[in-house]
């Protein structure tokens, strides 16, 4: 069975900590995402990743970094948590499509980061 | 960036009833993708529309499109409690842009 892996179900760090949230995928998918989802706010796109070493921003990139040094792992960076990171954390990966190709994603469970 | 909106927010109906949900979009699209997310967990893919088709099905599922209107509408028939959860649309934008950009969400209780 196919499987995205996010690394914690559930995560409490103090404001200021760095925070990392580890995600790996078994499908040899070549784009791998970062999403935070809040009530009322769906699913906003934090970064993204094509290809190995490569990174994009989405929509809500202020306070995040991500790495990916290997194509199966996507770690998303809190470099200074703070209490409006509190949050779910969804990664997905898909296969990489061009043109009229569109493939759908592999979601994780999520990660519950609450930051106190 | 452009965002689906589903309709309703919040959708409740008896087992055996059908239930449609729709999204609205706003720029031209490659494709439009449905999931599902039971309460706290991640999203599972349901179905892909692309955007020279009109309509597809799976199992219960039935999705159509309609690219001039600039809508997707999602039916379930003869829904079951266990199609609690909630359904949110996705699109993804024509040109080179790879990421999908979601709706807010449907939240759908079939009562027993």
């Amino acid at each position: 069975d196919v499987k995205v892996t996010q690394s914690s179900r559930y995560l409490v760090k103090r404001t200021g900590e760095k925070v990392f949230l580890e995600c790996v995928q078994d499908m040899d998918h070549e784009n791998m995402f970062w999403y935070r989802q809040d009530p009322g706010l769906g699913l906003r796109l934090i970064y993204f990743s094509y290809d190995v070493k490569m990174k994009e921003k989405g929509d809500i990139p202020e306070g995040y970094s991500v790495s990916r040094e290997k194509k199966e792992r996507f770690s998303l960076i809190l470099e200074s948590a703070s209490t409006n990171q509190t949050s779910m954390y969804l990664c997905a990966s898909s296969l990489a499509g061009r043109g009229d190709r569109g493939y759908g994603y592999t979601f994780g469970s999520g990660t519950r980061l609450t930051v106190v | 960036s452009q965002q689906g909106e589903e309709d309703p927010q919040a959708l409740s109906i008896q087992e055996g009833e059908n239930a449609t949900m729709n999204c609205s979009y706003k720029t031209s699209i490659n494709n439009l993708q449905w999931y599902r997310q039971n309460s706290g967990r991640g999203l599972v893919h349901l179905i892909l529309i692309r955007s020279n088709e009109r309509e597809k099905h799976s199992g219960r599922l039935r999705v159509t499109l309609d690219t001039s209107k600039k809508s997707s509408s999602l039916l379930i028939t003869a829904s079951r409690a266990a199609d609690t959860a909630s359904y949110f649309c996705a699109t993804r934008g024509s040109g080179s842009a790879r990421q999908l950009t979601f709706g807010s969400g449907t939240q759908l209780t079939v009562l027993p």
